[in-house]
């Protein structure tokens, strides 16, 4: 399985963007990078999913790289109902990493 | 997308005794998944619930410890036996409406503490 590296933790102001980074160079080349969220004290949700080319959908877009060895979730605005971990997972089985714990300040 | 509910949605139980969880989906789904998050860990996928035939856990879990049955496409169970504080976790049920990398859904979790 590929193995991923998200920084442990992130802050962001309300309605700014968001940038997280996936790092996942061993990723195979026909598994999707899906990324997912866990609001606190909910299981995790979908958030989006990719290939090859960048994906946009209502909650975020997705940034991949051309050599596919990381990839980029960006909010365009983060609410404060943004705020939970982010998983990134280059994966056909869902392998959930450490991920990205998202703060967003007022 | 797909509505999932789990039954308990929390218990406490004594070591050495076994919980059976339910999962029951809206929809008949082609794939469903159970997991472990463990307190302040990331989820751990334990098994995936096949239809018609045994469930293929992943490593580090075995049936005689975490059962699981699937009779049909909307429902699952898994139970935990022979309990020990270890296995207080959130248990977590997920659907994959189509197949294996695709979107899934997560149930709300049946929270387990084990004395």
């Amino acid at each position: 399985d590929a193995k991923t590296t998200q920084p442990n933790s992130m802050e962001s102001n309300e309605e700014e963007p968001v940038h997280l980074p996936c790092n996942h160079s061993t990723i195979s080349g026909t598994d999707y990078i899906h990324w997912y969220r866990q609001l606190p004290s909910q299981g995790p949700e979908y958030v989006i999913h990719g290939l090859t080319s960048n994906v946009n959908n209502r909650m975020a877009s997705l940034a991949i790289a051309e050599d596919r060895k990381s990839s980029t979730l960006i909010l365009h605005r983060a609410t404060l109902r943004d705020a939970a971990v982010y998983y990134c997972i280059p994966h056909k089985k869902l392998i959930f990493g450490q991920g990205t714990e998202l703060s967003v300040k007022p | 997308s797909a509505v999932i509910s789990q039954k308990p949605s929390r218990d406490i139980c004594q070591r050495g005794t076994s919980l059976t969880i339910q999962c029951q989906v809206d929809s008949q789904v082609t794939m469903m998944f159970w997991y472990r998050q463990q307190p302040g860990q990331s989820l751990t996928l334990i098994a995936t619930a096949n239809q018609g035939s045994e469930a293929t856990y992943e490593s580090g879990f075995v049936i005689d410890k975490f059962p699981i049955s699937r009779p049909n496409l909307t429902f699952s169970t898994l139970t935990v036996s022979n309990m020990s504080p270890e296995d207080s976790s959130i248990y977590l049920c997920s659907v994959g409406l189509r197949g294996v990398g695709d979107e899934q859904f997560f149930g709300p979790g049946t929270r387990l503490t084990v004395l």
